[in-house]
């Protein structure tokens, strides 16, 4: 059974950049799922941020587009988020999580999520 | 605004049955994408509750359901349960991103 674990920073300056990293454990990362990022600020809903396949190839909220870098490191098994420029409004609990096609593109597996606050 | 659109709140007594809406457009739903449901129980991370629009993850109870028409989808849940209190939310894909809905808390009075 695939688990996911985020790290990174809890706290960001505004105008900074928030770097997480999401280690997969109990299978490969070359396997066939696409790798999210999934956002949710405090008492509101979720929000997509964007995603990876092994491969490289990418997809990103358009609304967070040109802030957002996703990647992935396959000898460390493991994918990335960085956000640049951020705000208050980018304090959230940011999960990751993985999806394919055998579960008809459902998020399947989630990180157990990890708490960043932009703060001065 | 939420480009799928869930009621904020709903409340049923145990062993009640309750459903829960989410309403997209032509865009989305309508556009045949597959609709997933979500629970999320506090402090939580969200968990796989129906996938493409009506099938049980092993390890659901029965006593969860879903459907989907037109454009919109509904999660159906049977003998209400103190347990089953939490966060619920839809999910879709709508012009290249995945979209939620706004949520919809569940209270077991």
């Amino acid at each position: 059974q695939v688990q996911l674990q985020e790290s990174g920073p809890g706290l960001v300056k505004p105008s900074g950049t928030l770097s997480l990293t999401c280690a997969v454990s109990g299978g490969s990362i070359s396997s066939s799922n696409w790798w999210s990022w999934v956002r949710q600020p405090p008492g509101k809903g979720l929000e997509w941020i964007g995603e990876i396949y092994h491969s490289g190839s990418t997809n990103y909220n358009p609304s967070l587009k040109s802030r957002v870098t996703i990647s992935v490191d396959k000898s460390k098994n493991q994918f990335s988020l960085k956000l640049s420029s951020v705000t208050a409004a980018d304090t959230a609990v940011y999960y990751c999580a993985k999806y394919s096609s055998s579960w008809y593109n459902a998020f399947d597996i989630w990180g157990q999520g990890t708490m960043v606050t932009v703060s001065s | 605004q939420s480009v799928l659109t869930q009621p904020p709140s709903v409340s049923g007594a145990p062993g009640q049955r309750v459903t829960i809406s989410c309403t997209g457009s032509s865009s989305n739903i309508g556009a045949g994408y597959d609709v997933h449901w979500y629970q999320q129980l506090p402090g939580t991370a969200p968990k796989l509750l129906i996938y493409g629009n009506s099938n049980r993850p092993s390890g659901v109870p029965d006593r969860f359901s879903g459907s989907k028409s037109g454009t919109s989808a509904s999660l159906a849940i049977t003998g209400l349960q103190a347990e089953d209190e939490a966060d619920y939310y839809c999910q879709s894909y709508d012009s290249s991103l995945w979209v939620f809905g706004g949520g919809t808390k569940l209270t077991v009075l």
